[in-house]
């Protein structure tokens, strides 16, 4: 039984760079969540898809945008990188938007210079 | 808006021995769920447990249990016979009963040291 699984796992861009990040859901999981975790934080919610619509947003800007695919996986696209970006990226699946718990995957470190 | 307040960014604890993790959130909520995460060096969160705010007998897995005070919005983590494998970081998250969007507020996170 497949986890949820993200690529790439280390991945080092320049600020102005445009980056996709990927995510497949545990099997049987149809909603797929994102978060940032920065250096010594927990992590905060970046926005959720369900049926290929974006389905809540946290405070993030617009530069922060995603996809859903008909095999429920996961785009999370960041334009114009900042510094400020460079975080542990993950993602989360649920069968439902509504459900817990969330599974995890290991996560995409992102380092922006 | 939710916040989750964890004020113990370290805490260690000898094999075999207690420890207890302090949490507290702030919400308006009457029904929400909480979750103590297990996040080890190998960066995955694992899903320690988890309580119900309607339930009021305290979650129990294992040698992981909770202490959970509804009026003062505290949500504790007990860890009974502590073992090498349980050093990580431990994240409370908070998350609403209600809504169509399963949206996790987390703690900063507590770091679990394990000594011999």
């Amino acid at each position: 039984d497949a986890g949820v699984t993200q690529s790439p796992t280390h991945l080092i861009k320049t600020r102005g760079q445009q980056v996709t990040l990927r995510c497949s859901p545990k099997s049987g999981h149809d909603t797929v969540s994102w978060y940032q975790q920065a250096l010594g934080q927990g992590p905060q919610f970046i926005f959720q898809y369900y049926e290929e619509e974006e389905r809540q947003r946290g405070n993030f800007p617009d530069r922060f945008s995603g996809h859903q695919f008909p095999n429920y996986s996961s785009e999370l696209n960041v334009n114009a990188l900042l510094l400020g970006d460079s975080a542990l990226y993950l993602c989360a699946s649920s069968l439902g938007p509504s459900n817990q718990p969330q599974h995890f995957g290991d996560g995409t470190r992102l380092s922006i210079l | 808006a939710q916040t989750v307040t964890q004020s113990q960014p370290e805490m260690s604890v000898q094999e075999a021995e207690t420890v207890t993790l302090s949490c507290t959130y702030d919400t308006s909520e009457s029904d929400y769920y909480l979750f103590w995460y297990k996040q080890p060096p190998s960066r995955q969160m694992i899903l320690v447990i988890r309580q119900e705010a309607y339930k009021q007998q305290n979650a129990t897995e294992n040698r992981f249990s909770v202490n959970f005070q509804k009026a003062a919005k505290s949500f504790s983590l007990k860890i009974s016979d502590s073992q090498l494998g349980d050093a990580a970081m431990y994240f409370c998250a908070y998350r609403a009963y209600t809504g169509t969007a399963s949206k996790l507020t987390f703690g900063t996170g507590t770091r679990l040291q394990v000594t011999l």
